[in-house]
């Protein structure tokens, strides 16, 4: 079955550490996206890629950092830097430039105390 | 930047009722969509939309993008418990920085249905 697959579903550090979060996708999508939720509120884009081996900013960017090697995967790495790290983190991909319909993952819920 | 105001931002309906919440937006839309999303889940696309004026349906869902392409409507008909969720609407412009298919999103509607 094609999908995007995020994991861990539940993810617990301590404040100060950075934690890398998966997202895969077997969809042969070419753009990626990142987006962080907090209750009660819409998405916001941390960070998106149209292509391998690019990657822009999106909303939200400062305490984030991505990388896009591959087509298949673009993980997500939650700095010490950021403030507020404690979200529900959603990955989703689309077909790219022109296609707008974008497919969620089951998304990753980080805790950090 | 773009903005979303998408109304109401909570439901309370009874089983049975009809549901009907929308989308504006401060600038204009070529495309809307609206997702579904159950607790600790990921959004799920429900209905595109793609030309102003367009009325499309999914079942018992129903939505249109508005005439002046700055708004978009969703209908639920005769709701069920499991239509329970925060729906969200998402629009995207030909006339962003880059086409990346980058979506602005509403900050959702939560709908609680009573059986």
């Amino acid at each position: 079955d094609g999908g995007i697959t995020q994991s861990p579903k539940y993810l617990f550090r301590k404040e100060g550490q950075n934690v890398t979060l998966s997202c895969e996708q077997n969809l042969n999508h070419d753009a990626m996206y990142w987006y962080r939720q907090d209750p009660g509120q819409g998405l916001r884009l941390i960070y998106y890629s149209q292509i391998v081996n690019d990657f822009q900013k999106g909303d939200i960017a400062e305490g984030y950092s991505v990388s896009r090697e591959k087509k298949e995967s673009f993980p997500l790495t939650v700095t010490s830097a950021q403030k507020n790290p404690t979200a529900f983190y959603l990955c989703a991909s689309s077909y790219g430039t022109g296609f707008y319909e974008q497919y969620f993952g089951p998304g990753t819920r980080l805790t950090v105390t | 930047g773009q903005q979303l105001n998408q109304s109401p931002q909570s439901m309370f309906i009874q089983e049975g009722e009809d549901v009907s919440m929308n989308c504006t937006s401060s600038s204009i839309f070529n495309t809307w969509l609206w997702y579904k999303q159950e607790p600790g889940e990921g959004p799920v696309l429900l209905i595109a939309l793609y030309k102003a004026g367009e009325l499309t349906s999914n079942g018992r869902l129903t939505a249109q993008f508005g005439i002046t392409r700055k708004d978009s409507f969703l209908n639920i008909s005769a709701s069920i418990p499991s239509d329970v969720g925060i729906y969200f609407c998402a629009g995207q412009s030909l006339y962003s920085n880059t086409n990346a298919g980058k979506s602005t999103f509403g900050d959702g509607t939560t709908l609680t249905v009573k059986p």
